[in-house]
């Protein structure tokens, strides 16, 4: 059963850089059909998405977020990560991974990670 | 950005009731909506895909429908495991949205 599994920092300072990883497992990152993904929940903004990548590193990023956004692949380890740069207060949230399906018209978010709660403060 | 606007944001129902959750997009998004179920502590569940296929694994006692802007999720006879929050997304374009949600509560 494919799991996939958030980690780095619980804590980042204003300004700087959040990075998370994804880990992928119970399945290849490298399957065809799928992007991968990040979700964060904020109480204030509800269900926002970040940005898909794929397994070839092809990218698709939210565009309130793309001056400060880089989402990674490594295929070889099975994981994907985030970085996004200059945070604020406003970036505060609980960051998702998750899988988007390609195979239905209308693509969705069929597995997700438990999800990773990131507080920025000094 | 396509807005997806959900009614109510909150619902009050008893068990064995019949309730109908409405997503409106701010433009047609044909049949690119998917909704989900997310309980306290957890990720979202993918429930419908395709804004009215029924997702591997789910009670048929869900069921969608709608297409162009306006989408419902109807959960046919409330279990006890159904009361929680349920948003509706698009994937017709980026950046995918969601709703704000809807708050299934125990009336």
């Amino acid at each position: 059963q494919l799991q996939l599994q958030e980690s780095g920092p619980g804590l980042v300072k204003p300004s700087e850089t959040l990075s998370l990883t994804c880990t992928v497992s119970g399945g290849s990152i490298s399957a065809g059909g799928y992007y991968w993904a990040w979700i964060r929940q904020s109480p204030g903004k509800g269900l926002e998405w970040i940005g898909n990548i794929y397994h070839g590193g092809s990218t698709y990023y939210n565009p309130s977020l793309k001056s400060r956004l880089t989402i990674s692949v490594d295929t070889s380890n099975n994981h994907f990560s985030l970085n996004l740069t200059s945070v604020t207060a406003a970036d505060a949230a609980v960051y998702y991974c998750a899988r988007l399906d390609l195979h239905s018209s209308s693509w969705y978010f069929d597995s997700w990670g438990q999800g990773t709660l990131v507080s920025v403060s000094s | 950005d396509i807005q997806m606007s959900q009614s109510p944001s909150s619902l009050s129902a008893s068990a064995g009731d019949r309730v109908t959750i409405t997503c409106r997009a701010s433009q047609s998004i044909s049949n690119y909506l998917n909704w989900y179920q997310q309980k306290p502590g957890k990720a979202p569940k993918v429930l419908i895909y395709d804004a009215s296929s029924l997702q591997s694994g789910v009670s048929s006692r869900f069921s969608g429908s709608g297409s162009g802007t306006d989408f419902t999720l109807t959960i046919s006879t409330l279990q006890p495991e159904d009361f929680a929050t349920y948003y509706c997304q698009q994937s017709y374009s980026t950046p995918y949205t969601f709703g704000q949600g809807t708050k299934l509560e125990i009336k």
